[in-house]
Order: structure tokens, then sequence, then C-alpha cells
């Protein structure tokens, strides 16, 4: 596609609930981000991905945050056992490079209630 | 310490006005980047404008401007001739060199009045 696509574009969870966001990437964009964006804040960011690789995880804020982009391409992010604190929008981006401009998708909100 | 600062939560700005969206910034890195993104209000963040540490010249497209003043450490988006379809939110952002992270401001809403 022409751009960075996310599905589902809003997800309301059950707290306890496991979900899993996706991001579809501009076609041949090497690198891919996700951030998280509680409500009223910037986006901060969570994980980059190269390729398959992933080469910083420093920003998920717990091991119930896990991302993969196993074929280099689509990511997902899951989370597992929702908490109320996890709602906010999931954006993901993309680059040609780590250091060019990145492109970002329109997002996923998440509420979990 | 808060690496970007975004003075001004929300601005408004009579149409065709020019207007300025203040950022500072905070890092002790030689070599580092700043970008405005624009959120509207559906959502998806887009790239304005980007200016590296040792560019010379500030940048500039189309209507955006980046008033660059390295010494104050800071990186203020000016836009001219405003429009209403410039109504968003605006964030500064920082790369720090070797990451390729960014890192946001709070942002400031932007209303342009007809």
């Amino acid at each position: 596609g022409a751009g960075v696509s996310q599905s589902p574009r809003y997800k309301v969870a059950k707290r306890g609930q496991d979900v899993a966001l996706r991001c579809d990437p501009i076609s041949g964009h090497v690198s891919l981000f996700w951030y998280q964006q509680a409500l009223g804040q910037g986006p901060e960011f969570l994980t980059y991905f190269q390729n398959e690789a992933q080469l910083d995880k420093s920003g998920l804020p717990s091991d119930r945050f896990f991302a993969e982009r196993p074929e280099g391409s689509v990511s997902t992010l899951k989370i597992q056992r929702t908490q109320q604190e996890d709602s906010a929008v999931y954006l993901c981006a993309s680059s040609l490079e780590g250091y060019t401009e990145a492109f970002f998708g329109q997002g996923t909100r998440l509420t979990v209630v | 310490a808060q690496k970007i600062t975004q003075t001004q939560p929300g601005m408004f700005v009579q149409e065709k006005e020019a207007v300025t969206l203040d950022c500072t910034y905070d890092t002790s890195d030689p070599s580092y980047g700043l970008f405005w993104y624009k959120q509207p209000s559906s959502g998806e963040m887009i790239f304005l404008i980007y200016q590296g540490s040792y560019d010379q010249q500030n940048a500039t497209e189309g209507r955006y401007s980046l008033n660059f003043q390295k010494a104050r450490k800071s990186a203020n988006l000016v836009i001219s001739a405003s429009q209403l379809g410039d109504s968003a939110m605006y964030f500064c952002a920082m790369r720090e060199s070797p990451g390729v992270k960014l890192t946001f401001g709070t942002g400031t809403r932007l209303t342009i009045i007809p």
C-alpha cells in the first residue's frame, strides 16, 4: 500500500485479555518502530526492528509486551493480560533506514475496560 | 529532565497569519536531529520538516520553516500564511546519535480561526 497500515483501528479489551496489534509498513522499508501515545501526551518509543531483527526493545514497559517481525515486513505487537494503564494509541512507523524520516500509521486505539 | 519541551499547550491564530510553535531541547550529544510532526484528529503523525545539528542553514519545506538556534537549544516551527487545514496537534521530536528512536514533546494544539 501507499502508507503504513495498522489494524484494527480500535480495540476494546477486557482487563486480563490478550491483544494483538498489526502493522503493515511501507513496502521496502527496512526499519519499523512501535510507539505508545497516552491521552494528551506525545508518543513514547517502545521498540525498533531492522528487517526481522529487534535491535532495541528498551521502551517496552513490561514483559507483558512482546513484538515480532518474523519475515522483516509485517509486525505484530502483542500485549498479554491487558491492564487499564495499557489504554493508549499504539503507533507504528517505518522508514527506509533507521536514520531517514519515519512515516507513521493512523494508530490503533486500545481501550482496556 | 525533559529532553523536548513544548511550552504552548494550545494556540489560536487567525487564518493567513504566520505562527511560531516553540520547542526547546536538551542533549549533550553533538550529533542529533530535530523533527516536527503534525497530528490531525485522524491520528496519523505527518512528517513536516527535519533539521540536523550540523546543518548550517535553517530547514524549509514549503510554508514550513524551522528556526534553529543551536546555542539556545531551540528549534521553533514557523508556519507562514496559516490555513484552516493547519489546525492539528504539532509535535517536536529529537533523535540522538547513534540511536534511531525519536523522543517527542507533549505537543501544541494549534487552532486556526477563520
